[in-house]
């Protein structure tokens, strides 16, 4: 178990929904990165809070979203949901601003299926 | 555009074997480059980072090697065991890691054969 937990696990949704993933970091950590692996693109960057504020912005969609709550925890808006949205989700954590100095820390992922 | 480029896409090596895998990164503000180790169902696990300051880590069984002029780094993986299977990425960040996320390579899935 790396600290980091994500919620939930697998998730089967129809084209044109909207799900919501969670993450809450590793204790003690204030930055949350999410990342969306597929199986052509690698880990793509999408977006990174640190200590409730929005920090930096990958390749995100317009039509996802995300925010970090008082208690750290992190959520990734997915909505008007296409096939190509299936992928790996992935959130991790860090103490600072950056995670050079211990690490960046991964969770399992979600697997989201859109069909 | 920042790209960290990763290869070989995937590798085959016997047992005991030494396996290589090769990243080059163009953004010269990068300082901080981990290699991360996934296996299948698992998110990525850190596994060893270096800082260009060094040509060279060492950690157990795993070696990086850093060339800050022609802005490459690799991963030597020696007596590589089948429990080494599984998919390695190498990354970047930089300006100190304040810059945050990190850009990654492709990745290379490993096998190793008995």
């Amino acid at each position: 178990d790396s600290g980091v937990t994500q919620t939930p696990k697998h998730l089967i949704t129809a084209t044109g929904q909207r799900v919501t993933l969670r993450c809450s970091p590793r204790s003690g950590d204030l930055s949350v990165y999410w990342y969306q692996q597929s199986l052509d693109q690698g880990l793509q960057f999408l977006i990174q809070y640190y200590n409730g504020e929005e920090r930096a912005k990958g390749n995100i969609l317009e039509r996802f979203s995300a925010q970090q709550f008082p208690d750290l925890h992190s959520e990734l808006n997915l909505s008007s949901l296409e096939l190509g949205d299936s992928a790996l989700y992935f959130c991790a954590s860090s103490v600072g601003p950056g995670g050079a100095s211990g690490g960046y820390t991964f969770g399992s992922g979600t697997r989201l299926t859109v069909v | 555009q920042q790209q960290v480029k990763q290869s070989p896409q995937s590798l085959i090596v016997q047992k005991g074997g030494i396996s290589i895998i090769n990243c080059a990164y163009e953004n010269t503000a990068f300082d901080y480059f981990p290699w991360y180790q996934q296996f299948p169902g698992k998110g990525p696990a850190l596994l060893i980072a270096i800082r260009p300051d060094v040509s060279e880590k060492k950690e157990g069984r795993f070696t990086i090697s850093f060339n800050k002029s022609a802005k490459q780094f690799s991963l030597h993986i020696m007596d590589s065991q089948p429990g080494d299977s599984a998919t390695y990425f190498c990354a970047a960040t930089g300006y100190g890691g304040s810059q945050g996320n990190l850009i990654f390579g492709k990745g290379t899935k490993l096998s190793v054969k008995p």
